[in-house]
């Protein structure tokens, strides 16, 4: 059973232009939100979290909104870059950030120059 | 070191053989996390590390995984009798209490 899902397996977007990656989760005990950019050959590094208590968090051009009704999160990048293609994962935890995080299976994200 | 270490980066061993996974976590850091990911799916948590001991096991997909870590440092992940779905790249993170994780670049593992 998939906890965190990403049902876009891929994204194209114009170099310039806002990138939308979405998330669903189903377990209401979710209290924290966390999204990684991994690369080919590397490890996941992270982007951007989000408490549950809190509907948007912002780090420059990555903006995070939670919307716990939905049970769904998103981030959204503006403007896109050639340098943020890249596989993105949301992960999910049920204890503000410790122990383990239950990731979904990750966005393709293509940036065109 | 500056970030989270795994060795070797690359494993292909024949099915039936044991591996071992190495980890080397930030410096540091009390917990330590081992997940896989398989090919076209997510990251697939396997076992928490809090100092030496692991109150959380439950993601090992059978008896032939194990895992110890040890002086709250170094962690090895070892496979025995291998098996071709076993093939996945694992990964490796620490954190601190209550910090974001920081993940190793992976062992890639490859059973014929």
């Amino acid at each position: 059973d998939q906890q965190v899902k990403q049902n876009s397996p891929s994204l194209s977007v114009q170099e310039g232009r806002i990138s939308i990656l979405n998330c669903d989760y189903t377990n209401s005990m979710f209290d924290y939100f966390l999204w990684y950019k991994k690369y080919p050959a590397e490890g996941p590094t992270f982007l951007i979290s989000i408490s549950s208590i809190k509907d948007k968090n912002e780090d420059g051009r990555f903006t995070v909104f939670l919307n716990k009704s939905a049970k769904h999160l998103s981030l959204h990048i503006v403007p896109s870059q050639p340098g943020d293609s890249a596989v993105y994962f949301c992960a999910a935890s049920g204890f503000s950030g410790t122990y383990k995080y239950i990731f979904g299976t990750g966005t393709r994200l293509k940036v065109l120059a | 070191g500056a970030g989270v270490s795994q060795s070797p980066s690359n494993k292909v061993t024949e099915k039936g053989k044991d591996v071992e996974l190495r980890c080397d976590p930030i410096s540091g850091h009390t917990a330590l996390y081992w997940y896989r990911q398989s090919l076209g799916q997510g990251l697939e948590f396997l076992i928490y590390f809090q100092g030496n001991s692991a109150p959380d096991k439950s993601g090992l997909p059978s008896d032939r995984f194990s895992a110890e870590r040890t002086g709250g440092s170094v962690s090895t992940l070892t496979i025995q009798r291998t098996q071709q779905e076993d093939s996945a790249v694992y990964l490796c993170a620490s954190s601190l209490a209550a910090n974001e994780q920081f993940f190793g670049p992976g062992t890639r593992l490859t059973v014929l």
